[in-house]
């Protein structure tokens, strides 16, 4: 059974830091790591996706990492800015047929 | 384009009640899967519609059940609500064998008293 772990559940920074978010897995027979952000009491927006094919994607200020052998991925956000204060969740994809296993998330508070 | 709605926005049951939560998928979709979320955790998968039938289900008991329309929307039902039920489902739709494609919508908040 997949276990994805997200560390650390909290992290409260300064605006204009830069910082990284981790991502475990324990099964590395994946084929799509995604990333997301969710705001309070609302859905998921899609931020990154990388196939297990790919070690990096990049969109603006956010680079996503993947390292299937070890199991991990990181999310790193550059000169971080107070409306990027979300919760993050990665979501892995595999073990079976389209079968998805979400990470609890980090909790990112940005401060102005 | 709406993108992924849900109704309701917000609901409040007591134990034992059954409750109905609906979905309309993103235009050009034709799969809907449905997540629990409880406060603090991550998205569980529950399961999965596509050409209106159960195509994948998560370790959710049979209380939990489901249907898709032929227009792509879907329903999620739960019968004889458990206070462990409140939780915040989320809806998602995508392609089908892509569900990398998953746009969520805003999520239905159930409170069972």
């Amino acid at each position: 059974k997949q276990e994805v772990t997200q560390i650390p559940a909290a992290l409260s920074v300064p605006e204009g830091e830069n910082l990284v978010l981790n991502c475990s897995f324990t099964d590395s027979a994946i084929y799509n790591l995604q990333w997301f952000r969710q705001d309070p009491g609302k859905g998921l927006t899609s931020l990154l996706l990388i196939q297990s094919s790919q070690r990096e994607q990049t969109s603006g200020r956010l680079n996503a990492s993947l390292d299937k052998s070890s199991g991990r991925s990181t999310l790193y956000i550059a000169a971080s800015q107070p409306g990027d204060s979300a919760t993050y969740l990665c979501a892995v994809f595999g073990g079976g047929y389209q079968k998805v296993t979400f990470g609890t998330g980090t909790k990112l508070q940005v401060i102005p | 384009d709406a993108g992924v709605t849900q109704s309701p926005t917000h609901l409040i049951k007591t134990r034992g009640q059954q409750v109905t939560l609906r979905c309309s998928p993103k235009s050009g979709h034709d799969t809907v899967s449905w997540y629990q979320q409880a406060l603090g955790q991550g998205p569980q998968f529950i399961f999965q519609y596509y050409e209106e039938e159960e195509r994948q289900r998560g370790n959710f008991p049979d209380r939990f059940s489901g249907h898709q329309f032929p227009n792509y929307s879907s329903e999620l039902n739960v019968n004889a609500l458990l206070l462990g039920d409140s939780a915040l489902y989320l809806c998602a739709s995508s392609l089908w064998d892509r569900m990398e494609t998953q746009y969520f919508g805003p999520g239905t908040r159930l409170l069972v008293l």
